[in-house]
């Protein structure tokens, strides 16, 4: 079976300083991960997705990320924080396995202060 | 860019009503799912639908539920009869392939029950 932990619940930075958010899986085979963000009253959009190619994958608005194995982690990093980055943040994970299901982290808050 | 869009945004319900929540996804796309957050809780699996039929369903997806795709465009998501606990946000996503493909997810829809 597959799941996911993102380890913080919340995370705060300020603007222009790093952004780092945790993301644990497991799963039996393998896995497709994703993260998705969702601004407030918004849907759900995908910032990146690794499915097996390079292990550092970037994606939309200057964010990328690690899948590194030997560690089940798929970390979000981001070199500098903006004030349009305040979202919640989802690691997701998908496996063959699994069907077409999308099995969800708790999400991340990221407050950004000025 | 194409979205997926999804009506009401807020529905109100009282317990024992049906409700019915729409969904139109990208025009192209050939796999269709419902999934919810609950409140404070992670977002969860529903159910997938390719081909006219339902693919898979979670334990959540019991027998009050149902989806059907009544045309070409639309894709709703039946509640027969409403408890206090299926109040959440309910979003719809589309997918061009199953696996590993994005999964893009609409607004979602806000479903409390009364």
């Amino acid at each position: 079976a597959q799941s996911v932990t993102q380890l913080d619940s919340h995370v705060s930075v300020s603007e222009g300083t790093p952004v780092l958010l945790r993301c644990n899986y497991s799963s039996s085979y393998s896995p497709s991960l994703f993260w998705y963000v969702q601004h407030p009253n918004k849907g759900l959009q995908l910032l990146l997705k690794y499915t097996s190619a390079a292990t550092l994958v970037k994606g939309i608005n200057g964010f990328e990320a690690e899948f590194k194995k030997s560690e089940t982690s798929f970390h979000l990093t981001k070199p500098s924080a903006h004030m349009s980055d305040a979202a919640e943040y989802f690691c997701v994970v998908s496996e063959r396995a699994a069907g077409n299901k999308l099995t969800f982290g708790g999400g991340t808050r990221v407050l950004v202060k000025p | 860019e194409p979205e997926v869009t999804q009506t009401p945004s807020h529905q109100v319900t009282q317990m024992g009503q049906e409700v019915i929540l729409r969904c139109v996804p990208i025009s192209n796309h050939l796999y269709f799912y419902w999934y919810r957050q609950i409140l404070g809780q992670k977002v969860e699996f529903l159910v997938s639908f390719y081909n006219n039929e339902i693919s898979e369903k979670s334990e959540i997806f019991d027998d009050q539920f149902s989806v059907e795709r009544p045309d070409g465009s639309n894709f709703t998501l039946k509640i027969r009869s409403t408890k206090l606990e299926d109040s959440a946000m309910y979003f719809c996503a589309s997918s061009w392939t199953s696996g590993a493909d994005t999964q893009y997810f609409g607004p979602g829809t806000r479903l409390t029950v009364l």
